[in-house]
């Protein structure tokens, strides 16, 4: 079976500081997908990132940045200088093979002014 | 170039009655699947459609619910007598291809926010 744990339920930092939102997926399928969402307090979801279990390079975008590690089966998601518009909630998801999107329960981030 | 569309976006129902959701997937686009987000929850699958065909539903409740994608448009959940603990916020994505190709993105639409009171 397949399963993502984000332990970190809810997060507030203050603005400027950066924050890590942890990941970790359970798969045994050999080739699979992770992903990134937020969700803003609009409700939408909005796709981030999408990596595949062969790349294992890290992936900065702005101020986002990903660090997948394979050995420790985690996909963690940093934010640096966060801003209030990074509030929201944050999911992360897994697909292998043949199968639909399995999401963490997401992690509820808040940036205080 | 629209992104899938929901409608309606809130949908409020009374105990017992029914609820239809709509999904247009986007232009190009023959797959679509169902999420259900309950409170405080991420969002768990549902169905899995492609036109005029039902491949996976292992995430739908036995009764009540179902699910059809028509050959003509839109894709449809349709939920009978619903009652307090189905709502939620039902998320539905298209995808352009998938099988093996796990790759496939799945492109989200805005989601619609039923309430059962």
């Amino acid at each position: 079976a397949q399963k993502v744990t984000q332990a970190q339920t809810e997060i507030s930092v203050v603005e400027k500081e950066d924050v890590t939102l942890d990941c970790v997926y359970e798969t045994r399928d050999t080739t699979y997908y992770l992903f990134w969402y937020k969700q803003p307090p609009s409700g939408e979801l909005v796709f981030l990132i999408r990596r595949n279990s062969f790349d294992e390079q890290n992936e900065i975008s702005g101020r986002y940045s990903w660090n997948f590690q394979k050995s420790t089966s985690s996909f963690n998601f940093t934010i640096t200088a966060s801003q209030v518009v990074d509030s929201a909630v944050y999911f992360c998801a897994l697909r292998g093979g043949n199968t639909p999107l399995v999401f963490g329960k997401g992690t509820r981030l808040s940036v205080i002014a | 170039n629209a992104g899938v569309m929901q409608n309606p976006r809130h949908l409020v129902r009374r105990r017992g009655q029914e609820a239809r959701l709509r999904c247009s997937p986007m232009k190009g686009h023959s797959h679509v699947y169902w999420y259900r987000q309950l409170p405080e929850e991420g969002l768990k699958f549902m169905v899995y459609l492609q036109k005029e065909n039902i491949i996976d539903e292992s995430g739908m409740p036995k009764e009540r619910f179902s699910a059809e994608f028509p050959k003509e448009g839109p894709s449809i959940l349709r939920i009978q007598q619903v009652v307090r603990g189905d709502s939620a916020a039902y998320f539905c994505a298209s995808s352009r291809n998938t099988g093996t190709a796990s790759s496939d993105e799945q492109y989200f639409g805005p989601g619609t926010r039923l309430t059962v009171t």
